[in-house]
Parts: C-alpha cells; structure tokens; sequence
C-alpha cells in the first residue's frame, strides 16, 4: 500500500526566509500521482499542485517550486521569502492509478513570524 | 469562496443522538468523498461515491452511513458515536470518475465534529 511520510512535524521561521518542506513517498505502482495541499486555519485544503509520476520536471510557481526526484521517492516544497499568509499546515499526498485512495501525510505545521 | 460548501461547521452531539452532515459541491464535479482528520491520524478516506454509486468505503464501522442523492450532493448520517469520533470530517469532490488521484480534490472546510 501507498505511504507518505512527512518527517517535519513543525516548522517555524520568520519572514522572508526559504523553507523546504518535505515529503518522501512509497509505492509498487509505477503510475501515481503526487500532491501537495495546504490547509490554513480556516480548515478547508486548498489543493497547491498534482504531479504524475511521468513527469519529473521541477515547477516553479511565484514564490513556491517543487523538486520531484524518484531516485529518492521525494516530492519536496520549497516556499522563497516567506510570509505570514503562508502560515498553515501542508500536506503531501499520493494515488495510485489502480485504486480511488488519496493517502496523506501527517502534514508539516509552518509557521511565519512577522 | 471554496466550490464545496459543508454544514454545519462545528456539532457537538451526544453519543446517543442521531445527526447528519451535509456536503454540496458546485463546480459540477461528478465524484465525492469523505475524510476524517483527526489529532493522532493523518487524513483518512472514509467514502468514495462515483456518479452517486458508492465506490469505496474503508472500513468504516457502521455508525457512520453515507448517502449521496445526486451529484451535487453528500450526507454523513452518525448515530451512536464514540467520542474517539470526534474529528474534522472534510468533504471533497473531483472531476475524475477513475480515482481521486487522476485529477485534483477540491475540498470543503469541514464539520469540526464533537462527541460527549
């Protein structure tokens, strides 16, 4: 079965720093699909990107960028110049493509100090 | 303004009443799910319906029943709950009938749930 692990519980920092949040995955499919949410206080998740497990290109958007790398099974987040919006608990998740089952990490509480 | 609308937003019932949660999803997506989030779990799956079948059901003991009238449409019913119940119970919905993995959920903000 699919696990995600999100080793960082939590983070703090303080404005207008870099910060890596990560997240290693484990699956025998060789079709999946990778996610990353972010859940801020309020409770809903607000879905930040979907990568397939075809396409291990980076992607960079505004301040946030993901580094996908099978070699090591992570699909790690990286936020540059933090603000305090960003803070909010990130989740990473992961499907496989034979079954209807989005597993979750524990999710990486960040928080930025003004 | 999120796409899934979930109420209420905070229950407290006693582990004898019966009560239900509604979920209704507006961006006309044709699968819907439910998830417990709890304080000592990551996010679990608890239901998947499919063009209103349901799909998936995870185990889940039968104090939890789901229903899902139409499309647009999901309910909880609890009854005779545990406290260790007591959780955040989130909503989603997708596009993609082959698995929630195939295409983004987008979620609801969630029934914070209190058993007593």
């Amino acid at each position: 079965a699919q696990k995600v692990t999100q080793a960082q519980t939590e983070i703090s920092v303080v404005e207008k720093e870099d910060v890596t949040l990560d997240c290693v995955y484990e699956t025998r499919d060789t079709t999946y699909y990778l996610f990353w949410y972010k859940q801020p206080p309020s409770g809903e998740l607000v879905f930040l990107i979907r990568r397939n497990s075809f396409d291990e290109q980076n992607e960079i958007s505004g301040r946030y960028s993901w580094n996908f790398q099978k070699s090591t099974s992570s699909f790690n987040f990286t936020i540059t110049a933090s603000q305090v919006v960003d803070s909010a608990v990130y989740f990473c998740a992961l499907s496989e493509a034979t079954n209807n089952d989005m597993r979750f990490g524990a999710g990486t509480r960040l928080t930025v100090k003004p | 303004e999120t796409g899934v609308t979930q109420t209420p937003r905070h229950l407290v019932m006693g582990m004898t009443n019966k009560k239900s949660l509604k979920c209704e999803q507006h961006l006309g997506h044709n699968a819907m799910y439910w998830y417990k989030q709890s304080a000592k779990k990551p996010l679990e799956l608890m239901f998947v319906y499919s063009l209103e079948e349901r799909v998936e059901n995870n185990s889940v003991p039968s104090r939890f029943s789901p229903e899902c009238p139409n499309s647009s449409h999901l309910f909880l019913h609890l009854h005779t709950l545990q406290p260790e119940d007591s959780a955040l119970y989130l909503c989603a919905s997708s596009q993609d009938t082959q698995g929630v993995g195939n295409t983004e959920a987008f979620f609801g903000q969630g029934t914070r749930l209190t058993v007593v």
